[in-house]
């Protein structure tokens, strides 16, 4: 099984909602990463999780709260978001040491 | 700070030319990744570089990696409309933990019969 499960596929939440972005993977990986990506842009790395312990957080807003309750799961939690935070989410996972990393197919956010 | 610098980002050939794609890195590494993205689509892993000299191919596309030159390339041989997408070149730096891949620009490439 070499593939990275993301859910919702698609979403559309107000500025005052919250939500969560859901990212699986059973492939025995130990580094589970998000990334964004705006349209017509290469994806900008958000996280990284390396043994479910947060290893890096590239300046990201408050707004975003990532989560890794055990080593498949990695969360994205979304609260009082931006319509400029409307884009396409990836979550991606790689062996450590990384020499390859799978991508998930995104959870395209929409925030009005 | 990784730069990671690809050229060009806007191709339009036609079917059967060959052309190269170029991705330059900043910074010491010998892990470089190719990916292809369709419209609305995720990444598709296309090869993946692990020492200098390496070299894969793939049908009408091949991928080299010149460490000491910091540089990457993709080549497309005989090309197809099935290969009009936005290719990515990314370098990952283990410094001993996890760093997440650094992506060029992209090069968006179509294909024209």
């Amino acid at each position: 099984d070499t593939e990275v499960t993301q859910t919702p596929k698609h979403l559309v939440m107000g500025m005052t909602n919250k939500k969560s972005l859901k990212c699986e993977q059973h492939m025995g990986h130990r580094a589970m990463y998000w990334y964004k990506q705006k349209a017509k842009k290469p994806p900008e790395l958000m996280f990284v999780y390396s043994y479910e312990k947060l290893s890096i957080n590239e300046s990201v807003p408050s707004r975003f709260s990532p989560e890794c309750p055990n080593s498949s799961l990695l969360n994205l939690h979304l609260h009082a978001l931006q319509p400029e935070d409307s884009a396409l989410y990836l979550c991606a996972s790689s062996p450590l040491p990384p020499n390859e990393a799978f991508f998930g197919q995104g959870t395209r956010l929409t925030v009005v | 700070e990784l730069k990671v610098e690809q050229n060009p980002l806007f191709l339009s050939m036609q079917e059967g030319k060959n052309y190269t794609i170029y991705c330059n890195y900043s910074t010491t590494s010998d892990r470089l990744y190719w990916y292809r993205q369709d419209p609305g689509k995720s990444l598709e892993s296309l090869f993946v570089l692990l020492s200098n000299g390496a070299v894969k191919q793939e049908g009408r596309l091949m991928a080299s990696l010149d460490t000491k030159a910091r540089l990457s390339t993709l080549h497309i041989t005989a090309a197809v409309h099935d290969l009009s997408a936005t290719y990515f070149c990314a370098v990952d730096i283990w410094g001993g933990g996890a760093d997440g891949l650094t992506f060029g620009k992209g090069t968006h490439l179509i294909i024209q019969p």
